[in-house]
């Protein structure tokens, strides 16, 4: 049981250049998340996905897209990254269902750094 | 809308001391807030969650907290501080929309553990 896995680990990228951050879980979770954690900012909802199918905006959904392939995977994709954009990305996934006690569980993480 | 707030952005104890991180919330309907630990270069993991069942709730390596809805405050203690506590905490709350159930994120609360 791997849990909430992400690649890659880390990445270097080009302003302007584009990529995609995968993530897959095997907890047949519903709920689906992507974070951005930035130096004194905590964590910030980028995207979620509350069930297959769904996908909806957090805090700060600019410049980034996101794609439900099914239960398991949910990727973010940047398609013109920008030096604002270099942060570390966590993907969580939880139960779901609109409970509100259920907790999320995070992968290891991706370090992106847009030069 | 749910937010939360941690006091102090750094905490030194040294080891054996008291261990104590302050979160306030902000909520309009009753909360379910949650502590979460951050080892460097690792992902989120759950210490504990406060559900309503119970005001003092405890959680995994010896930490606990306290709801204490008079002063909207969750903070987060343990008795004796040991070298491996040293990492980053931090509170959330979480809040539900139509779309779906997030957590918000307080800004964290890096734990220094000294000899």
């Amino acid at each position: 049981n791997a849990g909430v896995t992400q690649t890659p680990k880390f990445q270097v990228l080009k302003t302007g250049q584009s990529m995609t951050l995968q993530c897959a879980q095997d907890m047949n979770h519903n709920s689906m998340y992507w974070y951005r954690q930035d130096p004194g900012m905590g964590l910030r909802l980028i995207y979620y996905s509350a069930s297959e199918g769904t996908t909806d905006k957090g805090e700060v959904p600019n410049g980034y897209n996101v794609s439900r392939l099914n239960k398991r995977e949910f990727s973010l994709r940047l398609e013109s990254a920008a030096p604002s954009q270099t942060s570390v990305y966590f993907c969580a996934s939880s139960e779901g269902g609109g409970g509100l006690y259920n907790e999320q569980f995070f992968g290891p993480g991706t370090r992106l750094t847009v030069l | 809308a749910q937010s939360v707030t941690q006091l102090g952005s750094h905490v030194s104890v040294s080891e054996g001391a008291l261990v104590l991180l302050r979160c306030n919330y902000s909520s309009s309907v009753p909360p379910y807030l949650f502590w979460y630990v951050q080892y460097p270069n690792q992902g989120l993991q759950l210490l504990l969650k406060y559900t309503s069942a119970a005001t003092l709730v405890k959680g995994i390596n010896g930490f606990e907290a306290e709801f204490k809805k008079s002063e909207t405050s969750f903070h987060l203690t343990k008795p004796s501080a040991h070298m491996s506590d040293a990492a980053e905490y931090f509170c959330a709350v979480s809040a539900s929309n139509q779309a779906g159930t997030a957590l918000i994120f307080g800004k964290g609360t890096t734990l220094s553990v000294s000899s």
